[in-house]
């Protein structure tokens, strides 16, 4: 059974880092793309970037100078990390694979002091 | 980027009835057009892929189209769990990019 879920930290203050964790069962890192999206009041639904089957990355040049995506295939999971962040980062974060047909239950991240 | 004007942004609507959400890409993307479905506190689900192509698990009141540059979901002979808010997605150029919404509600 394919599952996607997001862990991460809730609250986290400006200018610092959020990290976000993905885990995926029922299907192979190595054969899908692991997308990120996340949604805020200020801009809604953003695409922010996918990895590879293959490990490579792209990114939204939105975010590009301050998000990495990465994963363990050994452990199932896709990480994504942005530093930087600013209160207009506030909103859930989602990963969902490739193609968009399957997407974790998504994560509440605040950033506020 | 490619901006994906989505309309209207509201639409209130009856049970029965026949609707239609429209996006408008500023460039060409082919049929790189997916259109999802989200409900309060939900993640969005994928209900129409390659522009009119229904994803699996999608009922068969739901369907895609183009003219153009112009991509819609229509939604026909409404029913009481179809309301919610729409989006949709364009996946031909990075970066990726979403409507605004369409919000679907009872008139």
């Amino acid at each position: 059974q394919v599952q996607l879920k997001e862990t991460g930290p809730g609250l986290v203050q400006p200018t610092q880092t959020l990290s976000i964790t993905c885990t995926v069962s029922g299907f192979s890192l190595t054969s899908y793309y692991m997308q990120w999206v996340r949604q805020t009041p200020g801009k809604g639904l953003e695409w922010m970037g996918f990895i590879r089957s293959g490990g490579s990355t792209e990114y939204n040049s939105e975010f590009k100078s301050r998000l990495s995506i990465s994963r363990d295939t050994s452990k199932n999971q896709v990480f994504l990390k942005m530093n930087s962040l600013k209160t207009e980062d506030t909103g859930v974060y989602y990963c969902a694979r490739e193609n968009w047909e399957r997407w974790g239950q998504g994560v509440m991240v605040t950033v506020s002091s | 980027d490619i901006q994906m004007t989505q309309s209207p942004s509201s639409l209130p609507a009856s049970l029965g009835d026949r609707v239609t959400i429209t996006c408008r890409a500023s460039q060409d993307i082919g049929n790189y057009l997916r259109w999802f479905q989200q409900k309060p506190g939900k993640s969005p689900r994928l209900m129409i892929y390659g522009a009119t192509n229904l994803a699996a698990g999608v009922p068969s009141r739901f369907s895609g189209s183009r003219s153009g540059s112009d991509y819609s979901l229509t939604i026909n002979s409404l029913e009481s769990e179809d309301m919610a808010i729409y989006y949709c997605l364009q996946h031909n150029e990075y970066p990726y990019t979403f409507g605004a919404g369409t919000k679907l509600e009872l008139k």
